[in-house]
């Protein structure tokens, strides 16, 4: 079974510039949530989806927002790249709700906007 | 909204040595409550989860204990070995993930 897939593994970007990231989730799975990990922060919570529907969200700009297919691939965008959203984006997959059932992580998107 | 603060932030043992990583949590309606260690540039992956109505939980050199009345959980292993040194992050969770800045094991040889 093929794991959580997340596209491109590293980007650089300018300020201003805008960012989409992908996640492919493990066949089946129909949760897809997004983190934000910086050094020091831990993991910080962007949002989930399920069956395509936003289902939570965490407390980031407007600037970051998601969707998801029909297919539970995942997209997430960020406008308007500050300096400050240099990170590791990483998605996860969960068969039912995030919560309900355990998270398997993608390696990332690793962000660095100069 | 919740909050999950989580110590040390960095511990160091010697190998065979036991590790203990504290957690606590702000919301008595978090119901679920995994571990996950995260070695250099890889993804974090599970190593161990408990949820609300159960105390304890191992899983051979792994335990979690959960005390809801304190709203804290701990991470313990015993007979550390080299392969442990990453970092783990623990996590709650209700209605969303939170998760703790994170503990840096280092088990020295």
């Amino acid at each position: 079974k093929a794991g959580v897939t997340q596209t491109p593994r590293y980007l650089i970007k300018t300020r201003g510039q805008q960012v989409t990231l992908s996640c492919s989730p493990i066949s089946g799975h129909r949760s897809v949530s997004w983190y934000q990990q910086t050094p020091g922060q831990g993991l910080q919570f962007l949002f989930e989806y399920f069956s395509e529907t936003q289902r939570n969200k965490g407390n980031f700009p407007g600037r970051f927002s998601g969707r998801q297919f029909s297919n539970s691939r995942s997209e997430m965008n960020v406008s308007t790249l500050e300096l400050g959203d240099s990170a590791l984006y990483l998605c996860a997959s969960s068969q039912d709700r995030a919560g309900a059932n355990v998270l398997t992580f993608g390696a990332g998107s690793r962000l660095t906007v100069l | 909204g919740e909050n999950v603060e989580q110590h040390p932030s960095t511990l160091s043992v010697q190998e065979g040595d036991s590790a203990v990583i504290k957690c606590t949590y702000s919301d008595s309606a978090s119901n679920y409550f995994p571990w996950y260690k995260q070695e250099l540039g890889k993804r974090p992956q599970l190593i161990i989860d408990i949820r609300s109505n159960v105390g304890e939980k191992k899983d051979q050199r792994i335990a979690v204990t959960l005390n809801k009345t304190a709203k804290h959980f701990s991470l313990h292993i015993t007979e550390t070995q080299p392969e442990d040194s990453a970092v783990y992050f623990c996590a709650a969770y209700f209605n969303k993930f939170y998760f703790g800045s994170g503990t840096k094991l280092n088990v020295k040889p």
